[in-house]
């Protein structure tokens, strides 16, 4: 069993749309939990993370974490079609260089 | 800024065929990682160099070397390559020192795209 898992999709929404992406973990000492999105033949960039439990917000973006059920979710609302990309989860402990990251989740957003 | 340049972005290798995937940053950014990215898989960690002169396996090493040139470089060898290298290869840098605050938050490079034949 990976240590994260995610659906790797596709996934098609229509724009406007509110897209929600997601990612189970199994290690319970990760602590930090990031969102990465990769348009297509480039490098992953950080979107935004959150510490712990709790929400956290920015701009369309909202990013989720319930460590009691191990599952991470990224929220976008009114999306866009320059949304689409794959969007990857990650995770680390405190203090650790190893990161581990989700398979991605395709997205496309049609105008 | 360039932030992090990866070299070549293309190679085509023969089985058993030696190489090497060159890495700067110009952030001045103290660890520094090689990935590789695979369809279902996602990325994963081949080696790290936390600082200048050290260096450590990640989930993946097995066919790899790599070597922390200074600060700014860190280079990935493949010594006999092989059909299963054939992946899209990541560098990415951090100012993270693995102290206990805050996140370890990457900046990669656009990737190598390696076939081996």
């Amino acid at each position: 069993q990976k240590e994260v898992e995610q659906d790797p999709g596709p996934l098609s929404v229509p724009e406007g749309a509110i897209v929600s992406l997601n990612c189970t973990y199994s290690n319970s000492a990760f602590q930090y939990f990031m969102w990465y999105r990769q348009y297509s033949r480039k490098g992953p960039e950080l979107l935004m993370y959150t510490y712990s439990s709790g929400n956290k917000e920015d701009g369309r973006f909202t990013a989720q974490v319930d460590k009691s059920s191990k599952y991470i979710s990224l929220f976008i609302r009114d999306s866009q079609p320059s949304d689409s990309a794959t969007y990857l989860c990650a995770m680390s402990g405190t203090g650790g260089f190893k990161t581990i990251f989700g398979a991605g989740t395709r997205l496309f957003v049609k105008a | 800024n360039a932030g992090v340049t990866q070299t070549p972005k293309f190679q085509v290798l023969k089985t058993g065929q030696s190489m090497t995937l060159q890495c700067a940053q110009d952030m001045n950014h103290n660890s520094m990682y090689w990935y590789r990215q695979d369809p279902g898989m996602g990325l994963r960690l081949i080696y790290y160099s936390a600082s200048e002169g050290t260096t450590d396996k990640g989930e993946v090493p097995n066919g790899y070397n790599v070597s922390r040139l200074n600060k700014r470089e860190f280079s990935l060898r493949l010594e006999s390559a092989a059909p299963s290298q054939t992946s899209v290869y990541f560098c990415a840098s951090s100012v993270f020192r693995g102290t206990a605050s805050g996140a370890n938050v990457l900046t990669f490079g656009a990737g190598s795209r390696l076939t081996v034949l």
